[in-house]
């Protein structure tokens, strides 16, 4: 079993739909979560950065962290066509701890 | 907004060959990492700078891979010889703080493909 697990999709919704995408992991030491965006033939780039559980919103993009489960999710409300891309989670141990663990990616088109 | 910038985009190399990869970080980055990402999975660390220093290279294929940052700014990530099944995209990442709570920014990458 790897550490972080997370479905690949592909995943496909209209145009202003809500997009639920998620992360389960099994090392329970993980405290900084975090959501990538990465377009094709680009690097990614960071859209969230949370520590340990509880929810945090930017715009249209909420993060949400349940460490009891250990689960993570990123949701997108009104999706638009321009957010169709790969969404990677990533998480590391403590203040010290540099090594990230990402998961393998989901893949989302938002079909107009 | 600052980048990190890589160069090349893309590289094409036979089996055998030496490859070469540099990355400049965000200036005044403290860390900076190499990642390689295979098609269709996370990015996994290769190695990691803190200034000049490797701080980790415990995933690095020693043997034919080697990275350096000489002056502690700018690095360089070669594979000789390269293998097919180093084909993949070659990513740097920085960050400012030497305490490894401050996020990762990366570049755009260089996919690499030997044939």
């Amino acid at each position: 079993q790897k550490e972080v697990e997370q479905d690949p999709g592909p995943l496909s919704v209209p145009e202003g739909a809500i997009v639920s995408l998620n992360c389960t992991y099994s090392n329970s030491a993980f405290q900084y979560f975090m959501w990538y965006r990465q377009y094709s033939r680009k690097g990614p780039e960071l859209l969230m950065y949370t520590y340990s559980s509880g929810n945090k919103e930017d715009g249209r993009f909420t993060a949400q962290v349940d460490k009891s489960s250990k689960y993570i999710s990123l949701f997108i409300r009104d999706s638009q066509p321009s957010d169709s891309a790969t969404y990677l989670c990533a998480m590391k141990l403590g203040a010290g701890s540099y090594q990230l663990t990402f998961g393998k990616g989901t893949k989302l088109s938002v079909i107009p | 907004e600052a980048e990190v910038a890589q160069s090349p985009r893309y590289k094409i190399t036979e089996k055998s060959q030496a490859v070469a990869f540099w990355c400049d970080p965000i200036s005044g980055h403290a860390t900076l990492y190499w990642y390689r990402q295979i098609l269709g999975q996370g990015p996994e660390l290769l190695v990691q700078f803190q200034d000049e220093s490797v701080v980790d290279d415990s995933q690095l294929p020693k043997d034919r891979f080697s990275a350096e940052r000489l002056k502690g700014v700018d690095s360089t990530l070669k594979i000789q010889p390269a293998e097919l099944g180093d084909s993949a995209m070659y990513l740097c990442a920085s960050s400012p703080d030497r305490g490894g709570i401050s996020p990762l920014h990366f570049g755009n990458g260089t996919r690499l493909t030997v044939t």
